[in-house]
């Protein structure tokens, strides 16, 4: 069974600061990972995904992540945050079963980012 | 590529009725996707399609939920008998299947209030 744990349910940083989002994940069978964002009142908006090639991923607005398989993690940062970063990231993992993932998407509870000025 | 759709995006109901959601998937995607988010809660997997072929459903899926995808094209989760504990955001995602294809494109929700 896959499972997907994001430490901290909220984090605030100041405008300008390392944003770091904590994810770790329980897996089987290597997995495929993704970082999605979530506006209020929105879908969900891929921001980057590992697919077992490049252990360091980067994404869309400055956001990577790296793959570290000894730890089972999937952090994301972002080196310096902005205001419009503020929303809710959600962590997922789906599995990857002889080169084809059946797609279903396992989340964490997810992390609230708030951005002070 | 106009993204998945889902409508209505809101529904209010009473308790007991019957609510049926639609969503429709980016054009080529043959692979489709219904979830369920909680308030505070990552979204949880409810059932997927590939093409018209129901291929998983989800515990979480009761005989209440009826999910339906009869041309392969759009989508339709039906509610019977709604309960206050169906209050959630309920969303759809497509994708394709060839390749390492794997991303999952969301669409917006329907927000479901059951009175």
């Amino acid at each position: 069974a896959q499972s997907v744990t994001q430490l901290g349910s909220h984090v605030s940083v100041s405008e300008g600061a390392l944003v770091l989002l904590r994810c770790n994940y329980s897996s089987s069978v290597p997995p495929y990972l993704f970082w999605y964002v979530q506006y209020p009142n929105q879908g969900l908006q891929l921001l980057l995904k590992y697919t077992s090639a490049a252990t360091l991923v980067k994404g869309i607005n400055g956001f990577e992540a790296e793959f570290k398989k000894s730890e089972t993690s999937f952090h994301l940062t972002k080196p310096s945050a902005h205001m419009s970063d503020a929303a809710e990231y959600f962590c997922a993992v789906s599995f990857n079963a002889g080169g084809t993932s059946y797609g279903k998407l396992t989340f964490g509870q997810g992390t609230i980012l708030t951005v002070h000025p | 590529d106009t993204g998945v759709s889902q409508d209505p995006r809101h529904k209010i109901t009473k308790r007991g009725q019957n609510v049926t959601f639609r969503c429709d998937p980016i054009s080529e995607h043959n692979r489709l996707y219904w979830y369920r988010q909680t308030l505070g809660q990552g979204p949880e997997f409810l059932t997927y399609f590939q093409n018209e072929a129901q291929l998983e459903k989800s515990r979480l899926l009761s005989d209440r939920f009826s999910a339906e995808r009869p041309k392969g094209s759009f989508s339709t989760l039906e509610i019977q008998r709604t309960e206050q504990g169906d209050s959630a955001m309920y969303l759809c995602a497509s994708r394709q299947s060839r390749g390492k294809q794997e991303t999952q494109y969301f669409g917006p929700g329907t927000r479901l209030l059951v009175l």
